[in-house]
C-alpha cells in the first residue's frame, strides 16, 4: 500500500527559532500532498495544498510567510515553521493524494508533534 | 457551504457489542465519503471509502459503512467491537479528483471491557 512518512516525528524548539517538517511518499510519487493541523482532541485543520513544481495553495487565516511550503519533487514536501512561537505548538500531519482503483484517495503520514517553548 | 457532521463526540460501547458511528454530509452533489481512524498521537488510517456503486462498503478491521443518499449519511458500523477499536474515528468527504477533504469533528470511542 501507499505509505507516507513524516519526519521529524516530534520536535522541540525554542522560540523565535524555525522548523522544518518532511513528508515523503515512499513508494508512490504524489503531484499533490495536503498539510494539516490538529489541536488536542479537535479535528484536522486543512492548511495549505501543495503541488509539485508551484505554489502551495493556502487556506483562508493560514499564514503563508508563516508556514512556508516546498514541494520540490514528487515523493517530498517540506513544512516550515518559521520565528515559531509556543500557539504553534501543535500535530502536523501530511497527506499524499494517489490515484487508487480509478479514483483518488489521501494517504496520511504519521504526523509531527511540535512544541515550542 | 460543504459540510461533514458527526453528530457524537464521544460513545462508549462494551467489548462484544455492535457499533454504529454517525455521520451526515452537506454537498450540492454526491460526494467521495471515508471514514478514517487515527489511535492517540498517531496519523489517519483509511478503514473505507465510497465512490459510487454498491451503497453498502466493507473495509479494513471488519468495518463496513452504508450510504444513504435519502437521508446524506454515511455511517460506520461494526458488528462486534473489540478494545483495540478505541480509537479516534473521523469521516470525511470531497469532490473526487484529488481534491482536499472535508473532515467531521471525529467520535471518540471508549470500549469498556
Amino acid at each position: 500500500g501507499a505509505v507516507v512518512s513524516q519526519h521529524p516525528s516530534w520536535v522541540i524548539c525554542k522560540s523565535g527559532t524555525s522548523v522544518k517538517i518532511e513528508c515523503r511518499s515512499l513508494d508512490f510519487q504524489a503531484t499533490t500532498m495536503f498539510w494539516y493541523r490538529q489541536f488536542p482532541k479537535q479535528s484536522l485543520m486543512l492548511m495549505a495544498t501543495s503541488n509539485e513544481g508551484s505554489k502551495a495553495t493556502y487556506e483562508q487565516g493560514v499564514e503563508k510567510d508563516k508556514f512556508l511550503i516546498n514541494h520540490a519533487s514528487l515523493t517530498l514536501s517540506t513544512l516550515t515553521v518559521t520565528s515559531a512561537h509556543p500557539e504553534d505548538s501543535s500535530f502536523y500531519i501530511c497527506s499524499a493524494s494517489v490515484m487508487t482503483s480509478g479514483s483518488y484517495e489521501q494517504y496520511f503520514g504519521p504526523g509531527t508533534r511540535l512544541t515550542v517553548t | 457551504a460543504q459540510s461533514v457532521t458527526q453528530p457524537d463526540i464521544h460513545i462508549t460501547v462494551s467489548e462484544g457489542a455492535s457499533l454504529e458511528l454517525r455521520c451526515n454530509y452537506s454537498y450540492g452533489a454526491t460526494p467521495y465519503l471515508f471514514w478514517y481512524v487515527q489511535s492517540p498521537g498517531q496519523g489517519l488510517q483509511l478503514l473505507l471509502k465510497y465512490f459510487s456503486g454498491d451503497t453498502l462498503v466493507q473495509g479494513i478491521k471488519g468495518f463496513e459503512a452504508e450510504f444513504k443518499r435519502s437521508q446524506s449519511s454515511f455511517n460506520l458500523r461494526k458488528p462486534s467491537v473489540h478494545w483495540s477499536d478505541a480509537a479516534e474515528y473521523f469521516c470525511a468527504a470531497n469532490t473526487g479528483g484529488g481534491n482536499k477533504l472535508t473532515f467531521g469533528t471525529g467520535t471518540q470511542l471508549k470500549v469498556e471491557l
